[in-house]
């Protein structure tokens, strides 16, 4: 059971490329999360969806755009990337409520 | 969502139990206390949950006191592999985006 399966672990961008990052999870679960984690600070959410075909922001989900299209895949997409961006991406998933989260390995983004 | 209180750092013999405290004063009725944890370079994991009474799982144990302000999980037997960062939440059950991550105690468990 491979559980929450975050592509790719790794990534270097030069400030402006884009790119998107991909989450699967195969525990049939309704929501899904994204959050990014900067040294020494705990995670913060980007943006979340609570079903298919549907998503909301968190609490910085500016320079980011997600997508909901299948209920096992959730992208977080870059436009137009910046250093500030630069950190480590986590990927969750809950049933409804979200009271118990499972997390995938994280994705290490460097913006050059 | 109440904000929690919890020591920046650890230490604990392998073998012995290791007590993590957790201060939400502000705690108010309809809010559950989470702890999660986060080993080195990986994905938060969950450990246990509870409104009110005191809880156990095959992973810890979590007290709670009568006046809900304060709580402490509990490793029984902790071991080298609980060597991480341990994270208490307080939200509201059904609250979606609100599982707030501080900045967790860091415990270190030594041989």
């Amino acid at each position: 059971n491979a559980g929450v399966t975050q592509t790719p672990k790794f990534r270097v961008l030069k400030t402006g490329q884009s790119m998107t990052l991909l989450c699967a999870q195969d525990m049939n679960h309704e929501y899904m999360y994204w959050y990014r984690q900067d040294p020494g600070m705990g995670l913060r959410l980007i943006h979340y969806s609570v079903g298919e075909g549907t998503t909301a922001k968190g609490k910085v989900p500016d320079g980011y755009n997600v997508s909901r299209l299948k209920k096992q895949n959730f992208l977080l997409g870059l436009e137009s990337a910046a250093p500030s961006q630069t950190s480590v991406y986590f990927c969750a998933s809950s049933t409804p409520g979200g009271n118990i989260q499972y997390f995938g390995a994280g994705t290490r983004l460097s913006v050059l | 969502d109440a904000k929690t209180t919890q020591p920046t750092s650890m230490d604990c013999a392998e073998g012995r139990a290791a007590n993590l405290p957790c201060n939400h004063s502000t705690i108010s009725g309809n809010e559950y206390v989470y702890w999660y944890r986060q080993i080195h370079s990986q994905g938060p994991q969950y450990i246990i949950h509870g409104l009110k009474n005191n809880e156990t799982n095959e992973m810890a144990s979590l007290i709670i006191t009568e006046d809900r302000k304060s709580s402490t999980l509990i490793l029984p037997h902790a071991t080298l592999r609980d060597t991480a960062v341990y994270y208490c939440i307080v939200r509201v059950s059904y609250n979606t985006d609100k599982l707030i991550f501080g900045t967790g105690t860091r415990l270190q468990v030594f041989p």
